[in-house]
């Protein structure tokens, strides 16, 4: 099956701009979908399509694509938004099928 | 308001099997796909199986074709995992999803409304 590659970890300082990538083939053909993830908590969706954000989602979220990459990018970090990000798209080998990121820990100094 | 509420985990032996259970409201059920994303301990999540509206439409991951069977009724809202032959690999936090998805040029999909998740611990 296809994978979704993501950095384990990234570190951004209070009010500061921060990319978190996700590199894959499917994300040449499918948008990534991005959950944030806190701890004992489920995962809520915070990037969807080529740039929309649900309803509750900060503006400082957003989200882009550029060949096999998509990027979920904070601008303005605050410190509730240290958790774990996954991305998400359709699987593009075989069977349908849907994968995941391993996820990258946001750390907000 | 979406409301998605997962039961039926537990201690189960290696070989044996559990039921997941997954009661949905504040949404016309049948007008969506659902799925079964899984979280080991400390790991990433991982996408298990999804179910089309109407039942037609069945998807498995590899790690669990052949011993897991999706199912939903939804004339009671609800969303089900039947899971045979568990092994110690399929301990997880098991989360029922919605899911969407938009067809044709530039088509996306995404999961929008979780569960909290129940816990399935598999070991003697």
């Amino acid at each position: 099956s296809s994978e979704l590659t993501q950095g384990p970890a990234v570190s951004v300082a209070l009010g500061q701009t921060v990319t978190i990538t996700c590199q894959g083939g499917s994300l040449r053909r499918y948008y990534a979908s991005w959950y944030q993830q806190k701890p004992g908590q489920a995962p809520v969706l915070v990037i969807y399509g080529k740039n929309n954000r649900p309803s509750g989602i900060p503006d400082r979220f957003s989200g882009s694509r550029s060949g096999i990459t998509a990027s979920l990018t904070i601008t303005g970090a605050q410190a509730e938004d240290e958790a774990d990000y996954y991305c998400n798209s359709r699987d593009t080998s075989g069977n349908p099928s849907w994968v995941f990121g391993g996820g990258t820990k946001l750390t907000v100094l | 308001e979406v409301q998605l509420v997962e039961s039926g985990g537990g201690l189960v032996q290696p070989g044996r099997s559990l039921r997941l259970s997954c009661a949905a409201s504040g949404f016309t059920f049948d007008d969506y796909v659902m799925h079964w994303v899984r979280q080991a301990p400390g790991k990433g999540l991982e996408w298990v199986a999804g179910i089309s509206w109407n039942s037609g439409n069945i998807d498995y991951s590899d790690s669990v074709k052949g011993r897991f069977t999706i199912s939903r009724d939804n004339a009671k809202n609800s969303l089900y995992l039947q899971m045979n032959s568990l092994r110690a690999e399929d301990t997880a936090l098991y989360f029922c999803a919605r899911y969407i998805e938009v067809t044709g040029t530039g088509g996306y999909s995404y999961f929008d409304h979780w569960g909290q998740g129940t816990l399935v611990t598999v070991s003697s």
